[in-house]
């Protein structure tokens, strides 16, 4: 079974477009992390929230926590093809080593 | 932030040969660096943490001695892909973390490695 469910696994949307990507889980984490990839590098991290209820904002990006921190969202406003990419959400693994577990990823495709 | 380099960026081998990878920590000391697999239009699957000095830790499922992992330096970590064979064709990559418990770790740009 997935630690982090993703959803939805593909979007593809006009230009001008808003969406909402949701990272859910039945486990409680002290944070969680969204990344963003593009095609043949590797990912960058967009945010980590770590408080409940925590919104963080990044232009046009929207990050929220859930109250019990077992659930994110990402929302993006008027998506612009640049935004194109795969989202991920990721939390750590066990024993705080550093190593991240990632949810199956939302693969964004924004037309012009 | 910090600066990760994975070398090759592109690899072609034949079936039956080794291919190593490099991943760099340019500008901080990591103690720990990571390996990743990616199928495309997948997500990123952890192979196995490696320790600068210490053998490295396989997550289940995957073979030790088929992905050779070396932490040499606090800078410098390899993955070789021993008799590679079609299905070892992916998108491998690395991260690496510095000493302090809360530091990001930092990704490369990733190895696609295709085996024909």
């Amino acid at each position: 079974t997935q630690l982090l469910e993703q959803s939805p696994q593909f979007l593809s949307i006009q230009e001008g477009e808003n969406l909402t990507v949701y990272c859910n889980s039945s486990s409680v984490f002290s944070s969680l992390q969204w990344y963003r990839q593009e095609p043949g590098e590797g990912p960058v991290l967009l945010v980590t929230v770590v408080t409940g209820g925590e919104v963080k904002k990044l232009k046009r990006l929207t990050f929220q926590f859930g109250d019990a921190r077992k659930d994110s969202s990402l929302h993006i406003t008027a998506a612009q093809p640049g935004d194109t990419g795969l989202y991920l959400c990721a939390v750590n693994g066990s024993s705080n080593t550093g190593k991240l577990i990632f949810g199956q990823g939302t693969t964004l495709q924004v037309k012009p | 932030g910090a600066v990760v380099s994975q070398h090759p960026s592109r690899v072609i081998c034949k079936s039956g040969t080794s291919v190593k990878i490099e991943c760099r920590s340019l500008d901080f000391q990591a103690t720990t660096m990571f390996w990743y697999r990616q199928f495309p239009k997948q997500s990123l699957m952890l192979m196995a943490t490696s320790n600068e000095g210490s053998k490295a830790t396989y997550e289940q499922g995957v073979e030790k001695d088929k992905f050779l992992i070396n932490h040499a330096s606090l800078t410098l970590s390899t993955l070789t892909v021993t008799s590679a064979h079609p299905e070892d064709s992916s998108f491998y990559i690395c991260s690496a973390k510095g000493r302090a418990l809360n530091t990001e770790a930092f990704f490369g740009q990733g190895t696609r490695l295709t085996v024909v």
